[in-house]
C-alpha cells in the first residue's frame, strides 16, 4: 500500500559486506528520500534526489551510496565503510506539495 | 542546513486530557512543516501540515500552529485517545530541498 516498497523488510550484513536496500515507487514523485532511524535520534537524512541521474549528500552520507537512473527507483547502497550500519532504514517519496511518503522500512542487522 | 528541535521527548497524558508538543527551526526559508504519526513497527504517516503563507491549521482533533517570527511550530492533540501513543515527528522543508525532521516525541495516552 501507500505506492512506494522497500525490500527486503529485514536484512543482515557480515563485516565487510556491502549490501543494497531497494525503493521503488510509482506514484509518480519526481523526490526520492533515504532516512536512517536510530533509537532517540529522529530521522536522519543519509541522501535525497529531486530528479533522475541528480542527488545529494544529507548529514550522514559517509560511507554509504545511490543511483538514480530511473524515476521510479533509489536503490540505496550500505558499504563497508559504514561502521555502524545496524538500523532502520526509510525511503521516502516526495510529492510536488513537499508531502512524504514512506516505505514500509528495512531493519538492516550486522552479523 | 536546516536544524529542527523538537520538545519534549516523552510525554505522558491521561485520556481526555490535551497534548503539546513543540519545534523550532532554524532556516528562515523553511516554508513547508509537517507532522507524521509512527506506530510502534510501522512507516510515519502524515498526520497534519502546514505552510508559511498560514497560522494554524485543524483537522478534527488535531491543530498546528505556526510562528514565522519566533520560528517555532506546535501540534495540538485534544481529547486525547489510547490510540493516539505513538511517537510523533515535526519536519520542516525548504522548497527544492530534503524535509529535515525533529528527532520525535513519544507520547503515551494511558486510560
Amino acid at each position: 500500500d501507500g505506492g512506494i516498497t522497500q525490500s527486503p523488510k529485514y536484512l543482515f550484513r557480515k563485516e565487510g559486506q556491502n549490501v543494497t536496500l531497494s525503493c521503488e515507487q510509482n506514484l509518480n514523485h519526481d523526490a526520492m528520500y533515504w532516512y536512517r532511524q536510530d533509537p532517540g535520534q529522529g530521522l536522519r537524512l543519509i541522501y535525497y534526489s529531486q530528479i533522475v541521474n541528480d542527488f545529494q549528500k544529507g548529514d550522514i552520507a559517509e560511507g554509504y551510496s545511490v543511483s538514480r537512473e530511473k524515476k521510479e527507483s533509489f536503490p540505496l547502497t550500505v558499504t563497508s565503510a559504514q561502521k555502524n550500519p545496524t538500523a532502520f532504514y526509510l525511503c521516502a517519496s516526495c510529492s510536488g506539495q513537499g508531502e512524504a511518503f514512506f516505505g514500509q522500512g528495512t531493519r538492516l542487522t550486522v552479523v | 542546513g536546516e536544524n529542527v528541535e523538537q520538545h519534549p521527548s516523552t510525554l505522558s497524558v491521561q485520556e481526555g486530557d490535551s497534548a503539546v508538543i513543540k519545534c523550532t527551526y532554524s532556516d528562515s526559508a523553511s516554508n513547508y512543516f509537517p507532522w507524521y504519526k509512527q506506530e510502534l513497527g510501522k512507516r510515519p504517516q502524515l498526520i497534519i501540515d502546514i505552510r508559511s503563507n498560514v497560522g494554524e491549521k485543524k483537522d478534527q482533533r488535531i491543530a498546528v500552529t505556526l510562528n514565522k517570527t519566533a520560528k517555532h511550530f506546535s501540534l495540538h492533540i485534544t481529547e486525547t485517545q489510547p490510540e493516539d501513543s505513538a511517537v510523533y515527528f515535526c519536519a520542516a522543508m525548504v522548497s527544492g530541498y530534503a524535509l529535515n525532521f525533529g528527532k520525535g516525541t513519544s507520547l503515551l495516552v494511558t486510560p
